[in-house]
């Protein structure tokens, strides 16, 4: 079936640092691919998406590309915030299914 | 003005009661879903609706019942509540698949 696997957290990094969040994933054809975020207390907010290989999505300076050879989605970041600080979770829907797959998910806090 | 609402945000309640959530979206979307987020963060679909119509039952114990009056509600009632049914539960919507899904705040419930 369907999977994601994105890089186990809790990760701590002092702010401005680069963050990549790595995650690859499990499917047949092309599915569309996303990052989600968890903001403490709050539900979950669509960051970005890509539905085909090849796509870029970006959003609040994240960036995130569809890599069809590699399964990937890593997500990056070239200068985190303290407001940053969430759990980020990588996530698919395979084309002609109407279940969101999710990874486990990864905690990041920002330190000043 | 919320797009996707749920009621009550926390919900405190002893074994063996029974107990509902309830979700309402004004997104005009057709298809609504619940998720259970465990402990650990992970997100897991319980059932999915579209215009009304079942189209996604996970493995979930039969204690667990949806109801969806019309496409812009969908409720979760669980009879006979347990320990480990404690969770956030999330309700969220979607227009098109692809385009990914719209989350509500969610419910924290505790099982004492």
């Amino acid at each position: 079936g369907n999977s994601v696997t994105q890089m186990e957290g809790p990760v701590t990094l002092s702010e401005e640092a680069f963050l990549t969040i790595n995650c690859t994933y499990t499917a047949t054809g092309y599915p569309s691919l996303f990052w989600y975020v968890q903001y403490p207390g709050e539900g979950l907010q669509l960051l970005l998406k890509a539905t085909k290989a090849d796509d870029k999505g970006s959003n609040k300076g994240f960036e995130a590309t569809y890599r069809k050879e590699t399964t990937s989605f890593h997500l990056e970041k070239g200068s985190v915030q303290v407001s940053d600080s969430a759990v980020y979770f990588c996530a698919l829907i395979q084309g002609g299914s109407e279940k969101l797959v999710f990874g486990k998910g990864m905690k990041l806090t920002v330190n000043p | 003005d919320t797009a996707v609402s749920q009621t009550p945000k926390y919900l405190v309640t002893q074994m063996g009661n029974d107990k509902s959530i309830k979700c309402e979206q004004n997104l005009g979307h057709d298809t609504m879903y619940w998720y259970k987020q465990d402990s650990k963060k992970f997100l897991k679909i319980m059932f999915s609706y579209n215009n009304k119509e079942l189209i996604i039952n996970e493995t979930v114990p039969n204690r667990f019942s949806p109801k969806s009056p019309d496409k812009a509600h969908l409720n979760l009632h669980i009879n006979s509540l347990e320990l480990g049914d404690s969770a956030v539960y999330f309700c969220a919507s979607s227009q098109v698949s692809g385009d990914g899904y719209t989350f509500g705040s969610g419910t924290r419930l505790t099982v004492v």
